[in-house]
């Protein structure tokens, strides 16, 4: 089965301190991997699509990286504008279904 | 340059009423999904639609369920005689070509239904 598990549910950071957040996947072939950020109250924004291991995409402080199991968004030097939930996806070869993880909540402190 | 946009971005229902729900998709964009967030777990994907066709409804359930997207017109997703366990947020997204090509979607805002 899919399956889609992000970790840790929450972060909570210091203005400045750099992390990681981790998108775990099982997928019987991938066609590829998105990165979204959703704040309150609002639909998901659009970061990132990755679809081969060893990819990697970058924008602003955020870089994505992608492993034939595993994705890793990180963050460098955030700030408190950059706290949202950031959800992971996957689409499998076989079908138009994105497949959701239930994100990882960050939060930035000034 | 309008985004995906749906409307009533909240929607009040008693149960056993009907809710319907609108999605109008970035302009070009041909391709509509539609998605369930209940608080705290991940988007739950329901139906995918092009213009005058369901694609592929295998997460819509079977029964007072139903989503349409016409030649003109927004998308519409139509819960029937709504129960408490409807309450959600249900947000559209959109692509301009086959989702098959693994190509992004884009959210509009969302609409939050609360069923009493």
């Amino acid at each position: 089965e899919d399956q889609v598990t992000q970790s840790p549910e929450a972060l909570r950071l210091q203005e400045g301190e750099s992390s990681s957040l981790n998108c775990s996947y099982t997928v019987s072939g991938l066609r590829g991997l998105f990165w979204y950020r959703q704040d309150p109250g609002k639909g998901p924004e659009f970061l990132f699509t990755l679809y081969s291991a060893g990819e990697e995409k970058e924008k602003e402080r955020l870089k994505a990286t992608l492993t034939k199991k595993e994705s890793f968004l990180h963050i460098t030097a955030p700030k408190p504008e950059d706290s949202a939930t950031y959800l992971c996806a996957v689409q499998a070869e076989s079908n138009y279904q994105l497949i959701w993880g239930a994100g990882t909540k960050l939060i930035i402190k000034p | 340059n309008a985004g995906v946009m749906q409307n009533p971005r909240h929607l009040v229902r008693r149960r056993g009423q009907e809710a319907r729900l609108r999605c109008s998709p970035v302009k070009g964009h041909s391709h509509v999904y539609w998605y369930r967030q209940l608080p705290e777990e991940g988007l739950k994907f329901m139906v995918y639609l092009q213009k005058e066709n369901i694609i592929d409804e295998s997460g819509m359930p079977k029964e007072r369920f139903s989503a349409e997207f016409p030649k003109e017109g927004p998308s519409i997703l139509r819960i029937q005689q709504v129960v408490r366990g409807d309450s959600a947020a249900y947000f559209c997204a959109s692509s301009p070509s086959l989702a098959g090509t693994g190509n992004e979607q884009f959210f509009g805002p969302g609409t939050r239904l609360t069923v009493l």
